[in-house]
């Protein structure tokens, strides 16, 4: 299993771009690379998906670069309802005990 | 759609009693699983199950059951609740690619079910 690493928690302050990290040195070929995002008492959210390079949609960017050894979420203009938990997955699919959630970084946009 | 429905959404049981979690789906998805988080933690699997008729164990399988008669529907039972269960529950479905395979489904969770054993 590819493990993640992320920082535990980061604060931003209202419309600034939040970069959040995930290491991930031991990802395997087929593995993907999947971002989650949980606000307090509901279930995660999909936020974004890649494989390589760049993904972009209407919500965040993620980057990998080439080795594939980290990737970076990218949330634009972050405003207060942004403050959640966000989950870096790295498997080859979401299925069984491959697709593991780690504590994920608590993000807290501050007005 | 409703998405992922689970019943109920709070719970108090006593020591020893037993209950069953529901949870329901209406995007016909193959894959659904159970997930149990504990706070400040991330999500840990207990069961899942790719389709009717097939289930297989996560990561803490003790203590609780599973079975899949349905496409639509993936109930998790306590079999004899222990205050180590207390938790929030959360339901997930996706659907599962074809054999061409590709990327990972996305994960549609519903809005957990809270539980609290005395």
């Amino acid at each position: 299993l590819a493990k993640t690493t992320q920082p535990i928690s980061m604060d931003s302050y209202e419309g600034q771009e939040v970069n959040i990290t995930c290491s991930h040195n031991n990802i395997a070929t087929n593995d993907y690379i999947t971002w989650y995002q949980q606000f307090p008492s509901q279930g995660p959210r999909f936020i974004i998906q890649g494989y390589k390079t760049k993904v972009t949609n209407e919500v965040a960017s993620l980057f990998i670069p080439a080795d594939r050894k980290s990737s970076t979420l990218s949330l634009p203009r972050v405003s207060l309802s942004d403050t959640a938990v966000y989950y870096c997955l790295v498997a080859a699919d979401n299925y069984g005990q491959n697709f593991v959630f780690g504590p994920g970084t608590r993000l807290s946009v501050l007005p | 759609n409703a998405g992922v429905t689970q019943t109920p959404k709070f719970q108090v049981l006593k020591t020893g009693q037993s209950m069953t979690l529901q949870c329901a789906q209406d995007m016909n998805h193959e894959y659904m699983s159970w997930y149990r988080q504990d706070p400040g933690m991330g999500l840990r699997l207990i069961h899942y199950s790719v389709g009717a008729g097939i289930t297989d164990q996560g990561e803490v399988p003790n203590g609780y059951n599973v079975s899949r008669s349905t496409t639509e529907d993936f109930p998790l039972r306590l079999l004899s609740a222990a205050p180590s269960q207390t938790s929030v529950y959360f339901c997930a479905s996706s659907y599962v690619p074809g054999l061409a395979g590709g990327p990972a489904g996305e994960l549609f969770f519903g809005e957990g079910s809270r539980l609290t054993v005395l």
